[in-house]
């Protein structure tokens, strides 16, 4: 069984260019989470998606960040434009369930470098 | 601000013996618990977790511990092997609720 596909791995970019990740959930989950890594604040929830419906954002850090969950099988999260302090690991994470807490089920991540 | 904090960066512990993981939170809301454990280059893999009506949750070599009054909780893997060697991470959320708090992570290293 796949577990949560993210594209790219690993993405590097020059500051000012617009940067795509993708998420593929595990296939019948009905939440998707979408994190941040980064040395100085750890893992950080940005938006949660409960039936592709985004229900918190407040962890959205600004204007610059915006995510989609266009049908349950696929997310995106896209900065435009991109800064070097956006360099950090982004997971996606998914889970199923209609009653919280539920166990989140993590992706691999995409590393993204801004130069 | 970090409301759960896992003061231990890192730790090192000889093959055999017990690793013993440490976490505090500092809301008094949250009351399920977990612990995640990340390999490099992979997303965390979920461990094992812990409601507040509890106090010990075990599940073969690791059992968390959770002591609400102190807020604080502990992870203790026994006996300590080298594939254990990860980054554990401590998260905490309200039962009704859907955000996991997490922890920066302590590396462990278990050596032969």
């Amino acid at each position: 069984d796949a577990g949560v596909i993210q594209s790219p791995r690993h993405e590097v970019t020059e500051m000012g260019q617009e940067v795509t990740l993708r998420c593929k959930p595990i296939s019948g989950h009905n939440s998707l989470f979408w994190y941040r890594q980064t040395m100085m604040r750890g893992l950080e929830l940005l938006i949660y998606f409960n039936n592709n419906v985004p229900i918190d954002d407040s962890g959205m850090p600004e204007d610059r960040f915006s995510a989609k969950m266009p049908n349950a099988s696929f997310s995106t999260l896209k900065i435009q434009p991109s800064e070097p302090r956006d360099s950090a690991v982004y997971f996606c994470a998914s889970s199923f369930g209609s009653s919280l807490p539920e166990t989140q089920y993590f992706g691999p991540g995409t590393r993204l470098l801004v130069l | 601000d970090q409301q759960v904090k896992q003061n231990s960066p890192s730790l090192s512990v000889q093959e055999g013996r017990i690793s013993i993981l440490n976490c505090d939170y500092t809301n008094s809301m949250f009351d399920y618990f977990l612990w995640y454990k990340k390999y490099p280059a992979e997303g965390p893999t979920f461990l094992i977790s812990i409601s507040s009506i509890k106090d010990k949750n075990e599940d073969g070599r690791f059992t968390v511990f959770l002591n609400k009054s102190a807020k604080h909780l502990s992870l203790h893997i026994v006996p300590s092997q080298p594939g254990d060697s990860a980054v554990y991470f401590c998260a905490a959320s309200e039962y009704s609720g859907y955000a996991l708090n997490f922890g920066k992570g302590t590396s462990l290293l278990v050596t032969p």
